[in-house]
């Protein structure tokens, strides 16, 4: 069955960094693009990033480009998100999820940031 | 940028009621969207894709529909397991998603 875990998350101090990493099993994780999702506590869903199946596009929301960076190793099936000059509306659960034609059809569990000084 | 409002924020129904959830873009986006539950403390859940089209093991009384801009989630008869918050969801052809504000579904 499809798996996604996310691992990486903690609390951070702002300006510092951060890696998520996505472990993917149970499909054909090279043939699948791939989000990820954040909501900040008590608050509704935000799209973050997505990478296409082979990893050469990628796209960003306006709150987090030139900050985070997504990519995908096809060759381990995982999916990361590098952020950088972490601020404290960063602070949210980030999901990765997989895309199956526009839709989020699989979600992982979730690994919390916290932004705090 | 595409905007999705989402109506009404929050309601309180019985059980058995029939439920709808309204979802509005600022532009024509054709079919591009889905509707997703999710539960306190879960990762949300694709209910509806292409807005009509219900994803494989959800229970049939959840439906959706589209008029002109405006998309129609529908729960046909609440039950005590769909207390959650809905969202839709817009797509792009990046894909690029655009969530609604959600809308929490009670138990009255």
């Amino acid at each position: 069955q499809v798996q996604l875990v996310e691992s990486g998350g903690g609390v951070v101090q702002p300006g510092r960094s951060l890696r998520l990493s996505c472990a993917a099993s149970g499909f054909t994780f090279s043939n699948y693009g791939m989000h990820w999702v954040r909501q900040a506590p008590g608050k509704g869903l935000e799209w973050v990033a997505v990478i296409w199946y082979d990893g050469n596009k990628k796209f960003y929301a306006d709150s987090v480009k030139g900050r985070f960076t997504i990519s995908k190793d096809n060759s381990k099936n995982m999916l990361y998100l590098q952020m950088n000059s972490l601020r404290a509306e960063d602070t949210a659960v980030y999901y990765c999820t997989r895309d199956r034609r526009r839709a989020a059809d699989y979600w992982g569990q979730g690994t919390l940031v916290t932004v705090s000084s | 940028d595409i905007q999705m409002t989402q109506s009404p924020s929050s309601l309180s129904a019985s059980v058995g009621d029939r439920v709808t959830i309204t979802c509005q873009a600022s532009q024509d986006i054709s079919n591009y969207l889905n509707w997703y539950q999710q539960k306190p403390g879960k990762a949300p859940k694709l209910l509806i894709y292409d807005a009509s089209n219900l994803e494989t093991g959800v229970p049939s009384r959840f439906s959706g529909s589209k008029s002109g801009t405006d998309f129609t989630f529908t729960i046909s008869s609440l039950q005590p397991e769909d207390i959650a918050t809905y969202y839709c969801q817009h797509y792009d052809t990046l894909p690029r998603f655009t969530f609604g504000p959600g809308t929490r579904v009670d138990i009255k």
